[in-house]
């Protein structure tokens, strides 16, 4: 079974530009998770949902991230624009249901300069 | 708040020799718990969880934890560690209604020989 991919698996661009990561979860995966993983610290999530409906965003800042998953499977979580801060793994995961296990992609690595 | 601590930022074992890695949490509803492993460049990987039932769980790669809810602990052991075992450890928190986990700050293990 394929697990989680995410790509790219690094990107560095500068503060103020945007950037796009993608995600496709596991087969089959109802719900998907977005991390922000800050170095040093562990993961937080930033949006999670439930099909293509969002469950919970609340830690998500919407005046400059952005995430969406048309049609349920995969999904696109963007930055626009970019700040230092930003600079983190950002860890995508999908459960069966909400209520099932996570499983984790290997991360994108994002550094702003 | 909710939230879970790991005190110990980064531990060195002998290899052979035992591990705990502690994890404290607070959450107030009944707490699903979690024990993750994620090595250099790689996405998390659940090494044993708690739902409920018998507080002393088994899990992946000889490791097991022990939920002392009067303690509101849940420390990760492995009788004799091995050089693989070097890596980041995270501690999490969740619940039955399957909101995102709750990490911990993570714990670096090191393994001298």
């Amino acid at each position: 079974e394929a697990g989680v991919a995410q790509s790219p698996r690094y990107k560095i661009i500068e503060k103020r530009q945007s950037v796009a990561f993608w995600c496709n979860p596991i087969s089959g995966h109802a719900t998907l998770y977005w991390y922000q993983q800050i170095l040093g610290q562990g993961p937080k999530l930033l949006i999670q949902f439930q099909n293509n409906g969002v469950v919970d965003d609340s830690q998500l800042p919407k005046d400059r991230f952005s995430a969406e998953r048309l049609k349920g499977v995969d999904s696109t979580l963007k930055i626009q624009p970019a700040k230092l801060e930003d600079s983190a793994v950002y860890l995508c995961a999908s459960s069966l249901d909400i209520q099932g296990e996570q499983y984790f992609g290997p991360g994108t690595r994002l550094t702003v300069t | 708040a909710q939230s879970v601590t790991q005190p110990d930022i980064h531990i060195t074992v002998s290899e052979g020799a035992s591990l705990e890695l502690r994890c404290n949490y607070s959450y107030g509803a009944t707490p699903y718990l979690f024990w993750y492993v994620q090595s250099p460049g790689q996405g998390l990987q659940l090494l044993l969880k708690y739902f409920s039932g018998d507080t002393l769980v088994q899990g992946i790669k000889g490791f097991e934890a022990e939920f002392k809810r009067s303690q509101s602990s849940f420390n990760l052991r492995k009788p004799s560690v091995h050089w693989s075992d070097a890596a980041e450890y995270f501690c999490a928190v969740g619940n039955q209604a399957g909101t995102a986990l709750i990490f911990g700050k993570g714990t670096t293990l090191s393994v001298s020989s």
